[in-house]
């Protein structure tokens, strides 16, 4: 079955480090553009960062500086490592892998995970 | 970076409708246009992609259009399981922006 499971959200102090993982079954992640998406409680959809099949990665300018987006071809994993964290990047954290025929973009997520809630707070 | 507007916030209808909604881009972004679908608690769906192709698996009452800054979603027929948010997003420049949604309500 393809699907994206993700791992490793919690509870964080403010300025402290957290570790998502978006475990990947039925493909290749390293194949594929994928993207970390967040949505904060009752808000809408905020893209965060995107790893291209090619490597090459973008974040959002908020994020900059503090996440990284990575993955590992061995253990068909995506990952978000963030640091410095801030009350604002309290959400629900989605993985998402980009379909194709999206013209290039990598961005038409056609794939989400279930999401990983991160709660950042004193 | 490009602000989509979408319009209405939400809007009543009933099963049976046909129900239209706005994505309007903040500068051209030609036809590089994806709509979601996202259910309470759920993750979100592509059901439009490159503002007017069906994704796979996607009902054909679902339909996109528009091209530049103005961007529609139809959905004919509106079935039960239709009611749920709609995000337009624009995937024509770093950082992709999505709408703030349009929620379909049961009337």
């Amino acid at each position: 079955e393809v699907q994206l499971v993700e791992t490793g959200g919690g509870l964080v102090q403010p300025g402290g480090s957290l570790g998502l993982s978006c475990a990947a079954s039925g493909f290749t992640v390293s194949a594929y553009d994928m993207s970390w998406v967040r949505q904060a409680p009752g808000k809408g959809l905020e893209w965060v960062s995107v790893i291209y099949a090619g490597a090459t990665t973008n974040y959002r300018d908020s994020v900059k500086g503090r996440f990284i987006i990575s993955r590992d071809h061995s253990k068909n994993t995506l990952f978000l490592q963030m640091n410095s964290v801030r009350a604002e990047d309290t959400a629900v954290y989605y993985c998402a892998r980009a379909s194709r025929g999206c013209m290039g973009s990598g961005g038409c997520l056609g794939l989400w995970g279930q999401g990983t809630q991160v709660s950042v707070s004193s | 970076e490009i602000q989509m507007t979408q319009s209405p916030s939400s809007l009543s209808a009933s099963v049976g409708d046909s129900v239209t909604f706005t994505c309007r881009a903040s500068q051209s972004i030609g036809i590089y246009l994806n709509w979601y679908q996202q259910k309470p608690g759920k993750a979100p769906n592509l059901l439009i992609y490159i503002a007017s192709h069906l994704q796979s698996g996607v009902p054909s009452r679902f339909s996109g259009s528009g091209s530049g800054t103005d961007f529609t979603l139809t959905i004919n027929n509106l079935q039960p399981e239709d009611f749920a948010t709609y995000y337009c997003q624009q995937t024509y420049t770093i950082p992709w922006t999505f709408g703030q949604g349009t929620k379909v309500q049961i009337k």
